[in-house]
Parts: C-alpha cells; sequence; structure tokens
C-alpha cells in the first residue's frame, strides 16, 4: 500500500536560514507528489507539485525516484513561511490523495 | 468565485446517533473529495464524487457514506456514531480532471460524546 512519511511534526528556524522539509514516499507505481500548506486559520491549499517542476514563494521540490523522496526547500526562511505543511501523493489510478502527517515549521524573528 | 463552503461548520453528537455534512464546491467543479482528519491519523481519504458517482473509495466502514448531487453538491453521511469518528471533515472540489489541485474547505468539526 502507499505511504507517505514526513519524520519531522516540528521544524524550527530563524529567519534567512535554509529549510528542508522532509519527505518519503512508498509506492509501487508511477506517483504524482504534492505539497499542501495550510497557514494560521486558512484553509488547506496547495503549495506545488512535481509535474509542474516550478517554484512557489520560493520553494522547491525534487522528485527522487532512487530515494522514494520529494523535500520540500528553501534557501532563506522568511516568517510568513510558518505553517503546516503536508506532503501527500496521488496514485495513478485515481484522484485520492495520501497525506503525511505532516510537518510544522516555525520561522522565528 | 466562492470558494468550497461545508455546513455546519461545528457539529455535537452522542454515540449512536447519525450526521450528515454538506459540502458545495467552486461553481463549475465536478468532483468532489472527502477527507478526515484526527490528530493521531493525520488526513485520511474517504471518497471522491465525479458526476454523481463515486469515482474512488478509501478504507472506511460502511458507516461512511457519501453522494453527489446534479448540481455536484455533496453529503457526506455517518451513522451509528463512535466516539472515534471525533474530526474535522474536509471536503476539496477540483474541476474533475484526475490530478487536477484540490481546494478545500474549511471542514466541519465534528465531537461525539
Amino acid at each position: 500500500a502507499q505511504r507517505v512519511t514526513q519524520p519531522e511534526k516540528l521544524l524550527s528556524v530563524f529567519k534567512g536560514a535554509p529549510v528542508e522539509l522532509k519527505c518519503n514516499y512508498s509506492y509501487s507505481g508511477s506517483p504524482e507528489l504534492f505539497w499542501y500548506v495550510q497557514y494560521s486559520r486558512q484553509r488547506l491549499q496547495l503549495l506545488l507539485r512535481h509535474i509542474s517542476r516550478e517554484s512557489i514563494k520560493g520553494f522547491t521540490a525534487d522528485l527522487n525516484k532512487g530515494e522514494t523522496s520529494f523535500h520540500l526547500k528553501k534557501p532563506f526562511a522568511q516568517e510568513e513561511d510558518s505553517a503546516m505543511y503536508y506532503c501527500a501523493l496521488r496514485e495513478s489510478s485515481g484522484d485520492k490523495l495520501t497525506f503525511g502527517t505532516g510537518t510544522r515549521l516555525a520561522v522565528r524573528p | 468565485k466562492a470558494g468550497v463552503t461545508q455546513t455546519p461548520r461545528y457539529l455535537i453528537k452522542t454515540r449512536g446517533q447519525q450526521v450528515t455534512l454538506s459540502c458545495s464546491p467552486i461553481s463549475g467543479h465536478r468532483s468532489v473529495s472527502w477527507y478526515q482528519q484526527t490528530p493521531g491519523q493525520g488526513l485520511q481519504f474517504l471518497f471522491e464524487y465525479f458526476s454523481e458517482t463515486q469515482r474512488n473509495k478509501g478504507n472506511f466502514p460502511g458507516r461512511f457514506s457519501g453522494r453527489q448531487f446534479s448540481n455536484s453538491r455533496s453529503e457526506m453521511n455517518v451513522s451509528t456514531l463512535e466516539l472515534g469518528d471525533s474530526a474535522l471533515y474536509l471536503c476539496a472540489s477540483n474541476p474533475g480532471g484526475i490530478g487536477e489541485k484540490l481546494f478545500f474547505g474549511s471542514g466541519t468539526q465534528l465531537s461525539v460524546l
């Protein structure tokens, strides 16, 4: 069965420091990976998806099929990046998303 | 465009009762998915509907059911409530194509006493 693992419940960094939120997955097929974010008192929203290969708000994520990872990175964290981040996997057969348990990013001034 | 709307925002029920939650997708969106969010299990997929047909189903007991109407609005029903059903139930919509971006509602917080 597919599984998404986010090993860190909380990641605390200082403003301006680099950030890496880890995500590993297990899936036998060809997955599609996403990062969703939930800011305080806001709805869960899509941050980025691997097929787009885009940078959103300075964040990037590269799918590494060899390591089955999809880590989220940003070179210089900002206070407004503080939020809950969820990695998610979509199976090739449908629109069901399997989410990781989430990592809370806290950026300190 | 209005976002995904879920009603009610909060619900308190007792064990054994049943509950119906409602979700109105973004106008023009034909796919509606439901997720259960709990502190222990995180976000878990319940089911997805597209054009009034269930297209995908998660690993939840038969007490959890849903449906979608011709206007794409969706309801989910939980019968014979258990304490463990206490959770935030999130609805998400997208235009309908597989793999499209999901737009989430604010959720319905269900407490079972």
